[in-house]
């Protein structure tokens, strides 16, 4: 069964920097893309950024390119985001999500369940 | 530019049908989407994946319930037998090689 728990969420000023984790179990972690998404208060789904399967190829919206870094560890089952230069606008809930491919972003086809970020 | 176009809000009584839509950008007609389901306090989960040929390949334990339909750049996603529980925010998701798009979601309201 696929399990995907964030942490790392919390308050934090702005121009600050903060790294969320996402733990993964129940697949085979390391053949898959995975992807950052957030959810703003009552807004809807924005993707963050994007890895490939080995780590190799990075992508990311122009929103958060320059301030974003997504980073994995596949020998620890983990995926990582390096949010830099933080703005109030990034207070949103931040999903880890898993991708139905390897290389290139496809379809997420797996969830968890998010880590709070608030920047006041 | 890649974008997916969803109406904001839906309705249907209980125990209907109703056909939520996504409608992608000009020049995009044959990419798929997947749809996802996040009900109200919970994170998204994954229903569904809908080729441009209107095959699709639904997400564990999705009921016979969900169904999904292609028509030019159009993706459907057709919720039979409405339960309570089906009131939630629907939301189609597309992809590039290097990005992931999603439309700005329907609100689904069982009445």
């Amino acid at each position: 069964q696929v399990q995907l728990v964030e942490s790392g969420g919390g308050v934090v000023q702005p121009g600050r920097s903060l790294r969320l984790s996402c733990a993964a179990s129940g697949f085979s972690f390391s053949n898959y893309a995975m992807h950052w998404v957030r959810q703003a208060p009552g807004k809807g789904l924005e993707w963050v950024a994007g890895i490939s399967y080995d780590g190799t190829t990075k992508y990311y919206p122009d929103s958060v390119k320059g301030r974003f870094t997504i980073s994995r560890d596949n020998s620890k089952n983990t995926l990582f985001l390096q949010m830099n230069s933080l703005r109030t606008e990034d207070t949103a809930l931040y999903y880890c999500a898993k991708d139905d491919g390897g290389k290139y972003a496809t379809m997420v086809d797996y969830w968890g369940q998010g880590t709070l970020v608030t920047v006041p | 530019q890649l974008v997916l176009t969803q109406s904001p809000s839906a309705s249907a009584s209980l125990g209907a049908s109703v056909r939520l839509t996504c409608t992608l950008s000009s020049g995009h007609s044959n990419y798929a989407i997947a749809w996802h389901q996040q009900q109200p306090e919970k994170g998204p989960r994954f229903l569904m994946k809908i080729t441009s040929d209107g095959s699709h390949k639904k997400g564990d334990w999705i009921p016979d319930r969900f169904s999904g339909s292609s028509s030019g750049a159009e993706r459907s996603l057709t919720i039979s037998r409405l339960q309570s529980e089906d009131e939630a925010d629907y939301y189609c998701q597309t992809w590039s090689t290097d990005s992931v798009v999603f439309g700005g979601g329907t609100k689904l309201t069982v009445l």
